[in-house]
């Protein structure tokens, strides 16, 4: 089936200028995260959806960045007034919430192909 | 809080055996383990669930210390395939996010 599917894969923009960047899950599943990973580093976490619940902002920079995920799916990442320093690849990733022995555990996360962001 | 990983790079010849661990300040519910190769997105190799689960897919092993909050990756005969970033991602509570460590290059010569 499908997997996470990402726009556009490539994003080249000015410095000061407003992004979205867009993230189509798996469908079905609950949970969504989106991840910055800057060149030759580690995945850093953003912003986590699921399911109904409020959305765990804590890892966003600054007040620049928001996400919305409408209907449980689609989510959008903006960022606003882009600053060099928000050049990085953007990570979406879908998983499903299962119930094991001891509660909720996420299963396997599947990520997009990312979002290279330029700001020139 | 971030896991903490160990090494934060290694080089092994193709069938050599490499560990990677991941620790963690704080309790943990459950721990993954994801491989990254360059200009890829991660792919999932393994979830550890506190109580002893263990789901993946692969011929690789692992274990989780829940007293020690920490978890290891075992690559034994290792193949020039295994090549790449290795990520442990640890979840702190029921249902809770993801968060993942700086992570280990993994080199394999031949």
């Amino acid at each position: 089936g499908a997997g996470v599917s990402q726009s556009p894969s490539n994003k080249v923009t000015e410095k000061g200028k407003d992004v979205e960047l867009r993230c189509d899950p798996i469908s079905g599943h609950t949970a969504l995260y989106w991840y910055r990973q800057s060149l030759g580093q580690g995945l850093e976490f953003l912003i986590y959806f699921q399911g109904n619940s409020a959305p765990d902002k804590s890892g966003l920079p600054s007040d620049r960045f928001s996400a919305e995920r409408t209907g449980g799916s689609v989510s959008t990442l903006t960022i606003q007034r882009t600053q060099q320093e928000d050049s990085a690849v953007y990570l979406c990733a879908s998983s499903l919430v299962r119930t094991s022995a001891t509660g909720l555990y996420n299963s396997p996360l599947h990520f997009g192909n990312g979002t290279r962001l330029t700001v020139t | 809080q971030q896991p903490v990983q160990s090494p934060q790079a290694v080089i092994l010849r193709e069938g050599e055996d490499a560990v990677i661990n991941c620790s963690s300040s704080k309790a943990l519910y459950s721990v993954h383990w994801y491989r990254q190769k360059h200009g890829e997105a991660p792919v999932f190799l393994m979830i550890l669930l506190k109580g002893g689960e263990q789901k993946g897919h692969e011929k690789i092993s692992a274990s989780f210390n829940e007293k020690k909050q920490q978890s290891s990756l075992y690559l034994t005969a290792s193949q020039l395939s295994y090549s790449g970033t290795y990520f442990c991602g640890t979840e702190k509570g029921s249902g809770g996010k993801l968060i993942f460590g700086q992570g280990t290059e993994l080199s394999v010569k031949p």
